[in-house]
């Protein structure tokens, strides 16, 4: 079992609809949980990070944390073309070196 | 504030060359990441370093070594390079109580 998983797509979803992100995590030590945004070509950037259960919103995406069934999601609400990339789940356990755990990458594509 | 750099971002190899990427930043983190990215795979950690003077293998370290240089400085060397080491290489720094990881622009390494 790969410690982050997440579907690899591709996901495609029209201009305005709500895009749902999933990832699953196989470590119950793991304390916080990130959302990078990678455009081809381009490096990694980071979206929203999340260390609470619950939800945590910033503008057009949420993020969801549930600890108890290990899983992460972000949705990007009003999606945009713009938006098309592909989104990387990270995972940070405890007492590492701040290190980062990646899952395999979701591709989005928002349809105009 | 250049942030995260990467020197060189295109390289050919032939099998058995050896080589060094260099990675610097200037924003005082430190810790620094050296990952590689192949398709499908998402970003796996190679080495990293959690502050100077000290280093310590990630989940595919085989083939690789590095020198934290100084605090800004992060190098990554391959000793003879294989056709398995063709990737994309991404250097990432994280700072205290900062929650995220700066990456560069990537290195596309190609070895024939």
């Amino acid at each position: 079992q790969k410690e982050v998983e997440q579907n690899s797509g591709p996901l495609s979803v029209p201009e305005g609809a709500i895009a749902s992100l999933n990832c699953t995590y196989s470590d119950r030590g793991s304390q916080s949980f990130f959302w990078y945004r990678q455009y081809s070509g381009k490096s990694p950037e980071l979206i929203m990070f999340i260390y609470s259960n619950g939800d945590k919103e910033d503008g057009r995406f949420t993020a969801q944390l549930n600890k108890a069934s290990q899983y992460v999601s972000l949705l990007i609400r009003d999606s945009q073309p713009s938006d098309s990339a592909t989104y990387l789940c990270a995972v940070r356990r405890s007492g590492s070196a701040r290190q980062l755990t990646f899952g395999s990458g979701t591709q989005l594509t928002v349809l105009p | 504030n250049a942030g995260v750099t990467q020197t060189p971002k295109f390289q050919v190899l032939k099998t058995g060359q050896s080589m060094t990427l260099q990675c610097a930043q200037d924003m005082n983190h430190n810790s620094m990441y050296w990952y590689r990215q192949d398709p499908g795979m998402g970003l796996r950690l190679i080495y990293y370093s959690a502050s100077e003077g000290t280093t310590d293998k990630g989940e595919v370290p085989n083939g690789y070594n590095v020198s934290r240089l100084n605090k800004r400085e992060f190098s990554l060397r391959l000793e003879s390079a294989a056709p398995s080491q063709t990737s994309v290489y991404f250097c990432a720094s994280v700072g205290t109580g900062v929650h995220e990881q700066y990456f560069g622009p990537g290195t596309r390494l190609t070895v024939t």
